[in-house]
């Protein structure tokens, strides 16, 4: 079976800090792992993912996720929050090979001026 | 350029009434989904197809039907609107080995 929590509901940073949204799986096949943003009144756009390379992944407008399988954890960072990055975050995992596809909750970010 | 669309964007419409929400692609996938989303909420998968005349109800139980005539279509039909459909609407695509979904840009419906 898989699951993905995301284990914040809402995380709230000042523009120039780092982010760090957090992401846990479990997963009993080899998993894909993805994130997505969505901004308001919009589809989702993939942001990075892990498909069993390299455990840290670099995506687009500099956010990068590491995958520790030790930990299932895939957590979401970027150095320095813009303006532009307050929007929703999924994390989302996948049975590679297989069909089934979970997404979490959902992170809402907020950045502060 | 590969592509998801989806039309329309926004729709408001009484309730009885019929609608198709449409989903097309042109990346060549096999797979395509449905999603309902209310706002600031989760993603709930409610249709999915595997190919030409493939299709699934997912996680959550919708009203709604969908059809699979084509690889690049994926139209969804209510026969019947009601208040309780109100909500965004995802399409989405993926192939290959690790799933990854290609997102069209919704369906924000209001059943007056």
């Amino acid at each position: 079976a898989q699951s993905v929590t995301q284990l914040d509901s809402h995380v709230s940073v000042s523009e120039g800090t780092p982010v760090l949204l957090r992401c846990n799986y479990s997963s009993s096949y080899s998993p894909s792992l993805f994130w997505y943003v969505q901004h308001p009144n919009k589809g989702l756009q993939l942001l990075l993912k892990y498909t069993s390379a390299a455990t840290l992944v670099k995506g687009i407008n500099g956010f990068e996720a590491e995958f520790k399988k030790s930990e299932t954890s895939f957590h979401l960072t970027k150095p320095s929050a813009h303006m532009s990055d307050a929007a929703e975050y999924f994390c989302v995992v996948s049975e590679t090979g297989g069909f089934k596809t979970i997404f979490g909750a959902g992170t809402r970010l907020f950045v502060k001026a | 350029e590969a592509d998801i669309y989806q039309t329309p964007r926004y729709l408001v419409i009484g309730t009885g009434k019929k609608i198709t929400l449409e989903c097309s692609q042109t990346m060549g996938h096999d797979k395509m989904y449905w999603y309902q989303q209310d706002p600031g909420m989760e993603l709930h998968l409610i249709h999915y197809s595997y190919g030409v005349n493939s299709t699934e109800k997912g996680d959550l139980s919708s009203e709604s039907t969908v059809s699979r005539i084509r690889t690049e279509h994926f139209p969804l039909t209510l026969e019947s609107a009601r208040p309780s459909h109100t909500s965004q609407y995802l399409c989405a695509s993926s192939d290959g080995r690790y799933n990854e979904q290609f997102f069209g840009p919704g369906t924000r419906l209001t059943v007056l």
